[in-house]
């Protein structure tokens, strides 16, 4: 079957850089995407990555190893606001987007 | 800026109701997708359109039915609403067929007593 796998729950703290992973198992692949999204809100796009390597946007970065299913989620300089889930997203064979459940980011003063 | 608009917000309903989910979008876009998320789940996929005129099944149909008569407006319907059926509901869209970046509504809350 078909599986993203990211972390539940993380917490850092503010001006700090936090990593979150995503592992994924699909029919295929055709990119990934890493979306916010607050508390009571839609989710909105942060970031797309096909090819390895580390795409930078500002203070959040995205990374991707093909080979290795694997791709991480860079925060810089945490701000509060950043608190929020993030989901990872693989588009699979079928150009099917399959999501993981999210990683609940906690940012404390 | 208005983009996706879902409506309504939040509602109750009891099991067995007939319930419709309205979306629309002023971008354009050729695709649009409804998603259902649940606690601790990812984003399961509902059903879709890639084009005004065709919709297609995705990962949890059942229960659920959708039109596409124009570009902007993309309805789920429930014709017989169970509890199974709480959710938030995300209608989405692309200017690509291909599930590329997708746009999200601020979603419908939906409890099914």
């Amino acid at each position: 079957g078909q599986n993203i796998d990211q972390p539940t729950e993380m917490t850092a703290t503010e001006g700090a850089i936090v990593q979150i992973n995503c592992t994924y198992q699909t029919s295929g692949f055709n990119g990934l995407f890493w979306y916010q999204q607050h508390a009571g809100e839609a989710p909105t796009f942060l970031s797309y990555n096909v090819l390895d390597g580390l795409e930078e946007k500002g203070r959040f970065s995205s990374f991707l190893s093909r080979s290795k299913g694997y791709s991480y989620l860079l925060l810089k300089e945490l701000q509060m606001k950043d608190s929020a889930s993030y989901l990872c997203a693989v588009r699979d064979s079928n150009y099917q987007l399959i999501w993981g459940a999210g990683t609940k980011l906690i940012i404390k003063p | 800026i208005a983009g996706i608009t879902q409506a309504p917000t939040s509602q109750i309903l009891a099991a067995g109701r007939r319930m419709t989910l309205r979306c629309t979008q002023d971008m354009r876009h050729n695709a649009m997708y409804w998603y259902r998320q649940d606690l601790g789940l990812g984003l399961r996929l509902i059903h879709y359109s890639n084009t005004a005129g065709t919709t297609g099944k995705g990962e949890v149909p059942d229960g659920y039915s959708v039109s596409r008569a124009n570009t902007d407006d993309f309805p789920l319907t429930l014709a017989s609403a169970v509890p199974s059926q709480t959710s938030v509901y995300f209608c989405a869209s692309s200017d690509r067929g291909d599930a590329g970046e997708l746009f999200f509504g601020e979603g419908s809350r939906l409890t099914v007593l």
